[in-house]
């Protein structure tokens, strides 16, 4: 299986600050990843697609970036709303791994 | 609107069998894949497996836990997608999602939790 790393696996940061999420696959994936935005007890919902395309309704403080094996997502300008753990994704091949997350505290 | 409703879900023993139960609506069910997916207590997201649609002969793919043990089935005439779980253990205890799958599982459902122990 595509092993995904993320980094770091957790994070504090203040309200407007912008922080950056790394994920790494352990092997080339093209642009396969996605990024989704889970709070306490609820499903996790899609913010970015094919490493870079924003989901319709997400804010655009929300960007990804990357291809091949490296991979970020990036919040510019943090909301309280976005305290949440956030897990990326590769769709390049089944079964469709998740790195382990990284939680976002504000 | 699209709306996937995990049932099915409770407490099993283990060795047992479960079959969850993903109905959906707002969409054309035929037309897309289904992703099961689950989440152990405090822990990270899994792949469970899924299925395609018809028009890519209805295929499965699942993870390699689970591989042997689950069927993933669909029944495009009621728009519902079945995961049956067989010989559980105990490290099957999680929420279980179905997900929508397009170009990436876009719309996924509330989960419903599995325990699996004597």
């Amino acid at each position: 299986d595509i092993q995904m790393t993320q980094s770091p696996s957790s994070l504090s940061a203040f309200v407007g600050d912008r922080v950056t999420i790394a994920c790494r696959a352990s092997q080339s994936i093209s642009s396969y990843v996605n990024w989704y935005q889970q709070k306490p007890g609820k499903a996790p919902s899609l913010l970015i697609y094919a490493a870079s395309t924003l989901q319709s309704g997400v804010p655009s403080r929300f960007s990804g970036s990357g291809s091949g094996a490296d991979f970020t997502l990036t919040i510019s300008g943090l909301q309280p709303e976005d305290s949440a753990t956030y897990y990326c994704q590769q769709s390049f091949f089944p079964p469709h791994t998740f790195g382990q997350g990284t939680k976002v505290e504000i | 609107e699209v709306q996937l409703v995990e049932s099915g879900g409770g407490l099993i023993k283990p060795g047992r069998s479960l079959r969850l139960s993903c109905t959906t609506s707002g969409f054309t069910f035929g037309d897309y894949a289904i992703s099961w997916f689950r989440q152990a207590p405090g822990k990270g997201l899994e792949s469970v497996g899924f299925i395609r649609s018809k028009a890519y002969g209805e295929t499965t793919e699942y993870a390699a836990p689970v591989k042997g043990r689950f069927t993933i089935s669909r029944e495009d005439s009621k728009s519902i997608s079945y995961l049956q779980m067989d010989s559980l253990k105990s490290e099957d205890t999680a929420v279980y999602y179905c997900a929508r799958q397009g170009m990436v599982d876009d719309y996924w459902g509330q989960g419903t939790l599995v325990t699996v122990s004597s």
